[in-house]
């Protein structure tokens, strides 16, 4: 069956500009997290969604950073005026419930110049 | 300020020997641990869990040791194969399971 995606794979920009990445959890999955792997570093939480609960946003660096999941589906981070310590690989899982480990897609480097 | 640590970024083991990697932590109030297994440009794979009424947990060549007095757990790979060799990342939750706190990894490298 299909995992998590993740679009796009790669993504390049410059200092100051937004950029949007994309999740498409596995169906029927309703906990989906988000995380970033910084270079020689662990991954590091960032956002959690469960079912129609409230997310928990309390991984978010600062408020150029935001979240949203339609639907119960898809999930798309937004990243405003970007910075150069924003670059990372940014990594989207699921799991059919919180309890269950979760699947993690295969990420979208992002690198910022 | 880390609550997962895994204090060797890598370790090189022999075909067929035991691999050891290890995890430390810090918060009392974690108690459902997971090992994930990383390739390179791929994201990381679930490979065994253990929770904190246990403190073993056997899946084929993989067993996770757990010392809550000690606040470690272990991971052991026996034997050990070179498609082992990846990043091995512990992780670490309360009972909410919203948020999982990951190590920095341990980068196994499996010699034939």
């Amino acid at each position: 069956g299909a995992g998590v995606s993740q679009s796009p794979s790669n993504k390049v920009t410059e200092k100051g500009k937004d950029v949007e990445l994309r999740c498409d959890p596995i169906s029927g999955h309703t906990a989906l997290y988000w995380y970033r792997q910084s270079l020689g570093q662990g991954l590091e939480f960032l956002i959690y969604f469960q079912g129609n609960s409230a997310p928990d946003k309390s991984g978010l660096p600062s408020d150029r950073f935001s979240a949203e999941r339609t639907g119960g589906s898809v999930s798309t981070l937004t990243i405003q005026r970007t910075q150069q310590e924003d670059s990372a690989v940014y990594l989207c899982a699921s799991s059919p419930s919180p309890r269950d480990p979760a699947a993690f897609g295969p990420g979208t480097r992002l690198t910022v110049l | 300020d880390q609550q997962v640590k895994q204090n060797s970024p890598s370790l090189s083991v022999q075909e067929g020997r035991i691999s050891i990697l290890n995890c430390d932590y810090t918060n009392s109030m974690f108690d459902y641990f997971l090992w994930y297994k990383k390739y390179p440009a791929e994201g990381p794979t679930f490979l065994i869990s253990i929770s904190s009424i246990k403190d073993k947990n056997e899946d084929g060549r993989f067993t996770v040791f757990l010392n809550k007095s000690a606040k470690h757990l272990s991971l052991h790979i026996v034997p050990s194969q070179p498609g082992d060799s990846a990043v091995y990342f512990c992780a670490a939750s309360g009972n909410n399971f919203n948020k999982f706190y990951f190590g920095s990894g341990t980068k196994l490298n499996v010699k034939p």
